[in-house]
């Protein structure tokens, strides 16, 4: 049982190139959600999905696709980087009003 | 506009004392909260919950208080020890949402 997993660990882009942040997690948990962590904001809440086909809005949104097609994953997409998303990004799933973390990605656009 | 609000971003505790983090909120819907520890380079674990229908919930050596009517809660940690130095996230949900609210975080410090 991995929990949550999330790839990659850290990566740079270059300011309008396009990457996916891969979550996935094995507790077969239906509530996902995609965070990013910067400094002296806290955990700002992305995406989130309660079920396969099934996603909303968080609170900043803009400039992050999602998509849910299986339980299992939630993959999370930047379709045209800029540096304003330079920031830790946590998915997390979610059980009985517990989120499960995973060990996030530090993404750096130049 | 933060709903949930950790007023102290750094605090510092000599080991064996007791630690004290603070949080507020605002949404009056909130009706479950729990706090969150964060190591350098980890994603957030859960520490402990509490539900508005109580206003204690004690787990080992941590515990979280709840004031519904000061829309406050605090986590105290006693005896403190080193391994508690992390960053602890204050976070709130409510109205049948799954969604969490997280406050900005305080960085405790114990020193030896």
């Amino acid at each position: 049982n991995a929990g949550v997993t999330q790839t990659p660990k850290f990566q740079v882009l270059k300011t309008g190139q396009s990457m996916t942040l891969q979550c996935a997690q094995d507790m077969n948990h239906e509530y996902m959600s995609w965070y990013r962590q910067d400094p002296g904001m806290g955990l700002r809440l992305i995406h989130y999905s309660v079920g396969a086909g099934i996603t909303d809005q968080g609170e900043v949104p803009n400039g992050y696709n999602v998509s849910r097609s299986t339980t299992e994953d939630f993959p999370l997409r930047l379709l045209s980087a800029a540096p304003s998303q330079t920031s830790v990004y946590f998915c997390a799933s979610t059980k009985s009003e517990t989120q499960y973390f995973g060990p996030g990605t530090r993404l750096l656009v130049l | 506009d933060q709903q949930v609000k950790q007023n102290s971003p750094s605090l510092s505790v000599q080991e064996g004392r007791i630690s004290i983090l603070n949080c507020d909120y605002t949404n009056s819907m909130f009706d479950y909260f729990l706090w969150y520890k964060k190591y350098p380079a980890e994603g957030p674990t859960f520490l402990i919950s509490i539900s508005s229908i109580k206003d204690k919930n004690e787990d080992g050596r941590f515990t979280v208080f709840l004031n519904k009517s000061a829309k406050h809660l605090s986590l105290h940690i006693v005896p403190s020890q080193p391994g508690d130095s992390a960053v602890y996230f204050c976070a709130a949900s409510g109205g049948g949402n799954e969604k969490l609210t997280f406050g900005t975080g305080t960085r405790l410090t114990i020193i030896p």
